[in-house]
């Protein structure tokens, strides 16, 4: 079992909807979670990140946590077209380099 | 500006060649790290480095080695050891501390094709 579990999707939606996306994860240890953002070909972008339950927004981007549940997740309103890309989740704890654990990534597609 | 620069873009290897890819930042970061994507899997760690002349092992070491000589520059060499290296490797860079806002930056991206 995966440490990070994504589903790699495709997602298809219309311009305009909410997308919802989710990772599931079973380190304990996580205290951050990262969402990262990566267009085809170029390297990810850091998009959000949390520290520990809760959540937060970041104009049309919303992280959410839930450490009971082990589960994390990504709201995006208003989606656009340039929305269009591979969504990765990660988590890390306190030490050990501040290593991240990456989900696979889930293909988002944003159509007019 | 400030940013992360990996070359080259695109790389072609014979089986049994060894291959260096750069990667080189002047964000003054202490941390860096070396990752390969492959479809369906993730971003893998193959190596990090917290300070100068100092590296570990992460997750898939086996075939690869790297030297962190000074603080701007890590690069990874792909030896003949690796049974499959084609994929997209990806290196990042991180501040110390623990706070997410200084998590890691990444480079663009290097894709190498063994031939």
């Amino acid at each position: 079992q995966k440490e990070v579990e994504q589903d790699p999707g495709p997602l298809s939606v219309p311009e305009g909807a909410i997308v919802s996306l989710n990772c599931t994860y079973s380190n304990s240890a996580f205290q951050y979670f990262m969402w990262y953002r990566q267009y085809s070909r170029k390297g990810p972008e850091l998009l959000m990140y949390t520290y520990s339950s809760g959540n937060k927004e970041d104009g049309r981007f919303t992280a959410q946590v839930d450490k009971s549940s082990k589960y994390i997740s990504l709201f995006i309103r208003d989606s656009q077209p340039s929305d269009s890309a591979t969504y990765l989740c990660a988590g890390r704890g306190t030490g050990g380099g501040n290593k991240l654990t990456f989900g696979t990534g889930t293909q988002l597609k944003v159509e007019l | 500006d400030g940013g992360i620069t990996q070359s080259p873009k695109y790389l072609f290897r014979k089986e049994g060649q060894n291959v260096t890819l750069s990667c080189e930042q002047n964000l003054n970061h202490d941390a860096m790290y070396w990752y390969r994507q492959d479809p369906g899997q993730g971003l893998r760690l193959i190596y990090y480095s917290q300070i100068v002349n100092d590296f570990q092992k992460g997750d898939i070491a086996e075939g690869y080695s790297v030297s962190r000589e000074k603080k701007e520059s890590f690069p990874l060499t792909v030896t003949s050891a690796q049974k499959n290296p084609t994929a997209f490797y990806l290196c990042a860079s991180k501040l110390p501390g623990l706070a997410g806002h200084n998590e890691q930056f990444f480079g663009p991206g290097t894709r190498l094709t063994v031939l």
